[in-house]
């Protein structure tokens, strides 16, 4: 398997654009999480669905934010309108059965920079 | 609330040293804790998962140990390589019978030749 995918690598954009991140996880993971990473934060949990259902959405910052998992295939992450301080290294990572038992195996981030 | 802090932030050590990277978390009903590894522009690839049950586990040159009474883990390194450079991470379940995990904001490893 290819890994998780996630798509675009960078992205730059200016304030008030909508931005939509994808991720594809690995062929038969039931979990899919959208994580953010920052300096200052360090890595948060925004989203994660099992099954294709969102399950906990309580770390999406704002309604700007939005996320949906239309497939086992294929899952994207919305930011509109998009603020500078949106400016951070998404990731996507999926695993089989959660964190209790199996490690999350993730993609190589999307660089989002938002002027 | 589960919170994990790694202490150091930065390390530099010069090769062929041993190191030991500090995790502590706050909750300790866990079910496992997980090491992983971060290089620069990219994202995280996992080293160790040591399950409740265990109180340590091996892979080549890396040891991790868990202290869940105390709310402790480490991740030993011997005879460090400029290879082992890269940011670790370790993360535990937010919390019992959750799917989610909780990160530490890493150790920044520096191995100079």
């Amino acid at each position: 398997d290819a890994g998780v995918i996630q798509s675009p690598r960078h992205e730059v954009t200016e304030m008030g654009q909508e931005v939509t991140l994808r991720c594809k996880p690995i062929s038969g993971h039931d979990y899919l999480f959208w994580y953010r990473q920052t300096m200052m934060r360090g890595l948060e949990l925004l989203i994660y669905f099992n099954n294709n259902v969102p399950i906990d959405d309580s770390g999406m910052p704002e309604d700007r934010f939005s996320a949906k998992m239309p497939n086992a295939s294929f899952s994207t992450l919305k930011i509109q309108p998009s603020e500078p301080r949106d400016s951070a290294v998404y990731f996507c990572a999926s695993t089989y059965g959660g964190a209790l038992i199996e490690t999350q195996y993730f993609g190589p981030g999307t660089r989002l920079l938002v002027l | 609330k589960q919170e994990v802090t790694q202490i150091p932030a930065a390390l530099s050590v010069p090769e062929g040293e041993n190191l030991v990277l500090n995790c502590s978390f706050t909750d300790s009903a866990i079910y496992n804790l997980q090491w992983f590894r971060q290089d620069p522009g990219k994202g995280l690839t996992s080293l160790l998962l040591i399950q409740s049950s265990q109180r340590e586990q091996t892979s080549g040159r890396l040891n991790a140990s868990l202290d869940k009474s105390s709310g402790r883990s480490t991740l030993y390194i011997a005879a460090s390589q400029p290879g082992d450079s890269a940011t670790y991470l370790c993360a535990v379940p937010t919390n019992p019978g959750y799917s989610t995990l909780t990160f530490g904001k890493g150790t920044m490893l520096l191995v100079s030749p």
